[in-house]
């Protein structure tokens, strides 16, 4: 079945402490993307990759990495979570940039 | 102006009605439009996906675009309590990224 896992589904951490959400893909696509949504501002867009070794920032990049080494995976960095990225966040993948997304079930984060 | 408006909701219709919902934008050299549904705890499903303007039927459902007006319409016949979720419309320009906008809320009541 054509997918986009993401693990964990729900995560609480404290402020400081370094995570990875694991993003994979099954269906050979080249573009990836991260998002986080948030009530009253929907989703946003926070990395992105056209293909393996390349990514870009998105509209809100501050406190996060992402990192590109296989096609099929594109882990989510934070390096010193704050509560201020408690949030929603999704993964999703396409054919390339502009094509329909496919999106993971999302990452439930609470940083305290 | 922000480049795609949504109205947030929540619409609440009874089961068997039609639902229109809208999107209006900015950005003139939109060509692709999309239509997400997103269920509680689930990421967005694509449900429509438009190039350029005119109609798209599947279904139940009809997608509208009018580039002229920049406006798009979702359009849900025989409406089911299956469909309540939110609805996200999605639009870019070619060699562009995607911009959604910020997703209606639809509850239909049995």
């Amino acid at each position: 079945e054509a997918q986009v896992t993401q693990n964990p589904r729900y995560l609480i951490t404290v402020t400081g402490k370094k995570l990875t959400v694991t993003c994979s893909q099954n269906m050979n696509h080249e573009y990836m993307s991260w998002y986080r949504q948030d009530p009253g501002l929907g989703l946003r867009q926070i990395y992105y990759s056209m293909n393996v070794e390349v990514t870009d920032k998105g509209d809100v990049p501050e406190g996060y990495k992402v990192s590109r080494k296989e096609k099929r995976n594109f882990p989510l960095i934070l390096e010193s979570p704050s509560p201020n990225q408690t949030s929603l966040y999704f993964c999703a993948s396409s054919l390339q940039e502009n094509s329909p997304l496919h999106f993971g079930n999302g990452t439930r984060l609470t940083v305290t | 102006q922000k480049e795609v408006e949504q109205d947030p909701g929540p619409l609440s219709v009874p089961e068997g009605a039609i639902v229109s919902l809208n999107c209006t934008y900015s950005n003139s050299a939109f060509q692709y439009f999309m239509w997400y549904r997103q269920y509680s705890r689930k990421g967005p499903e694509l449900l429509m996906y438009t190039y350029s303007s005119g109609n798209k039927e599947d279904g139940r459902f009809t997608a509208q675009v009018d580039k002229s007006s920049k406006y798009i319409s979702l359009f849900i016949r025989d409406s089911q309590p299956s469909d309540s979720a939110t609805y996200l419309c999605a639009m870019s320009a070619p060699g562009d990224k995607i911009i959604f906008g910020k997703g209606t809320r639809l509850h239909i009541l049995p």
